[in-house]
């Protein structure tokens, strides 16, 4: 099982539609969760971190299940602009500042 | 302006060069970090840095030195050792200490082809 998962994609939405991405990770002792977006060639931005208690940013709502050990990344009216690939980034064990990249899922906002 | 900057934005090495891609933080971060990205994957670890004069290797260090000389500089060098470095190398740096504020940011990248 890999450490951090993610489904690739691609996600073909059309605008203004809502879409979930999910992520689950393999280890119970990670403490940091981060959403990243990362458009075609570019360096990954931070999109949002995830707390255990859920946060939201706007149109972006990030979610933490530590019994299930996934996070989730609920985009509503989806814009073309949200087009990228979404990276789930799971701190690999407290202290130790390692952390492990999904592979990234891909959204495509459709007009 | 506070940011990551990396340098060269292109690269084209031969085979049996060593290159070293640079690396600079003005956010005054005690962690530093270099990951690679090949197409399709993920970022892969290559060798990270906590503190001054003392860095980790990652997941795929084999082939690749780097130095902490300085808190804002932690330049990478890809020898003629790595087999396949043709990559998308990306820099990045972070907090030392608190959790909830070790967030990752990340510079530009450097892409590198080997010819």
């Amino acid at each position: 099982r890999k450490e951090v998962e993610q489904d690739p994609g691609p996600f073909n939405v059309p605008e203004g539609a809502t879409v979930a991405f999910n992520c689950t990770y393999s280890n119970s002792a990670s403490q940091s969760f981060f959403w990243y977006r990362q458009d075609c060639r570019k360096e990954p931005k931070l999109l949002m971190s995830v707390y255990s208690s859920g946060n939201e940013d706007g149109r972006f709502t990030a979610q933490l299940n530590r019994a299930s050990q996934y996070i989730s990344l609920l985009i509503r009216d989806s814009k073309l602009s949200d087009s990228a690939t979404y990276l789930c980034v799971v701190n690999k064990i407290s202290g130790t500042y390692k952390y492990i990249f999904g592979t990234g899922t891909r959204l495509k906002v459709l007009a | 302006d506070g940011g990551i900057t990396q340098s060269p934005k292109y690269l084209f090495r031969k085979e049996g060069q060593n290159v070293t891609l640079s690396c600079e933080q003005n956010l005054n971060h005690d962690a530093m970090y270099w990951y690679r990205q090949d197409p399709g994957q993920g970022l892969r670890l290559i060798y990270y840095s906590q503190i001054v004069n003392d860095f980790q290797k990652g997941d795929i260090a084999e082939g690749y030195s780097v130095s902490r000389e300085k808190k804002e500089s932690f330049p990478l060098t890809v020898t003629s050792a790595q087999k396949n470095p043709t990559a998308f190398y990306l820099c990045a740096s972070s907090i030392v200490g608190a959790e909830t504020t070790d967030t990752q940011y990340f510079g530009p990248g450097t892409r590198l082809t080997v010819l």
